[in-house]
Formats: C-alpha cells, sequence, structure tokens
C-alpha cells in the first residue's frame, strides 16, 4: 500500500498563477479530506468528500478555492488567482472506516 | 459546531520523565472519536492513540495513554518515559458522527536530554 499520495511536494508560483494541488487516495477509502496548515490558523479543513461527493465545502476561504473528485482515485485542490497569503502546507486524507491517512502534504510558497 | 482547544502552546520534559497534553473539546454528539496525532519536523502526520467517546476504559499505546473524561469533555495525553525522538508537534482531534476531522491548535512538545 502506497498510501495517500500527494503531488507535488513543493510548489513555488508568482501571484497570480493558477496552481493545481493533486491527490491520490488510498484505495477503498471513501472519504477524502483537504486541509490547509499555517502557523498562524493550524490545520484547517477546507472541503471534503464521501463517495466522491463534496459534503462540507464551508471551510472553503473564498471562491478562489476549488476542489473536484471525479472519480475515487483522484481529487484535486485548485486555486486560481494564487496570493501570497495562500502559502501553506496541504494536506490531503483519505478514511475508511474511522481511519485516516495523511498524504505527506505539499508545501505552497506564492512570492 | 464542534471546537477542539489545546491551551498549551509549548511543553517542556525532561528525557525519561512523564509529561501530560492537555485538550478539551465542546460537542453536543453523544457518539464520537477523539484522536491523538504526532507530526514531526517531516510534517507526516502520524496517529498516536484513539479513542471511541462510548468507551469508558482509557485507551493506551505502549508509552502512550489518555485521560479521557467525557462530561468534562476534557482529553489528556500522557507520554511516559519520553524520549528524544517524541519531540514534535501533537494535535488533538474530534471526529463527528459524519466523518469531520476537526484539529486542536496544537502542542509543541520539546525534549530535553
Amino acid at each position: 500500500d502506497a498510501g495517500v499520495i500527494q503531488s507535488p511536494r513543493h510548489e513555488v508560483t508568482e501571484m497570480g498563477q493558477e496552481v493545481t494541488l493533486r491527490c491520490k487516495p488510498i484505495s477503498g477509502h471513501n472519504s477524502l479530506f483537504w486541509y490547509r496548515q499555517t502557523m498562524m490558523r493550524g490545520l484547517e479543513l477546507l472541503i471534503y468528500f464521501n463517495n466522491n461527493v463534496p459534503i462540507d465545502d464551508s471551510g472553503m476561504p473564498e471562491d478562489r478555492f476549488s476542489a473536484k473528485m471525479p472519480n475515487a482515485s483522484f481529487s484535486t485542490l485548485k486555486i486560481q488567482p494564487s496570493e501570497p497569503r495562500d502559502s501553506a502546507v496541504y494536506f490531503c486524507a483519505s478514511m475508511r472506516k474511522g481511519g485516516y491517512t495523511f498524504g505527506s502534504g505539499t508545501r505552497l510558497t506564492v512570492v | 459546531a464542534q471546537t477542539v482547544t489545546q491551551s498549551q502552546p509549548e511543553m517542556s520534559v525532561q528525557e525519561a520523565e512523564t509529561v501530560t497534553l492537555s485538550c478539551t473539546y465542546d460537542t453536543s454528539e453523544s457518539d464520537y472519536y477523539l484522536f491523538w496525532y504526532k507530526q514531526p519536523p517531516s510534517r507526516q502526520m502520524i496517529l498516536v492513540i484513539r479513542q471511541e467517546a462510548y468507551k469508558q476504559q482509557n485507551a493506551t499505546e505502549n508509552r502512550f495513554s489518555v485521560n479521557f473524561q467525557k462530561a468534562a469533555k476534557s482529553f489528556s495525553l500522557k507520554i511516559s518515559d519520553s524520549q528524544l525522538g517524541d519531540a514534535a508537534m501533537y494535535f488533538c482531534a474530534y471526529r463527528s458522527w459524519g466523518g469531520k476531522l476537526i484539529f486542536g491548535q496544537g502542542t509543541e512538545l520539546s525534549v530535553k536530554p
């Protein structure tokens, strides 16, 4: 089992550019979560999916953020346009029967 | 809405000693799960211990144990015989019935040799 796979591990982009973060959950896990971690705000839940359907996106900061899960093995988190305050570590996690597995995170720096 | 509070931003312990990290939460649910996660500098999130709210017995995992006080909505983590490798950020987390996992702000634990 390769675990939850996130790509890229690091991303540096210029303000105004579109950024796409990717996540491959563990096969058989039916829930997927996107978190953002910053020093100031800690770990914030952005959105989560059950069986590929978005359940709660109340944590998505604004319309610049969007997330999709077109199938059970892939999800994306897109920021367009990106801003310096979006700089953070973004985690994806998948869950089955109460057991959560986190990816290694993507460190995003917007300059 | 559920909330999780960790009131100790930083804690320090001497190697081989015992340390307790505090966590309180707020919820109107009666059935839920609580977790402690460890995040070392590698930033990987590692599950330390898990507690089901319906179980009265406190969970233990080797040197790690919890004090779960459901009425007080308290869930502290005790680390016995602290080791240098225990140094990390520790997060308390609450899982609602719908599966949503909510984290506290974290406690940074340092271990002195």
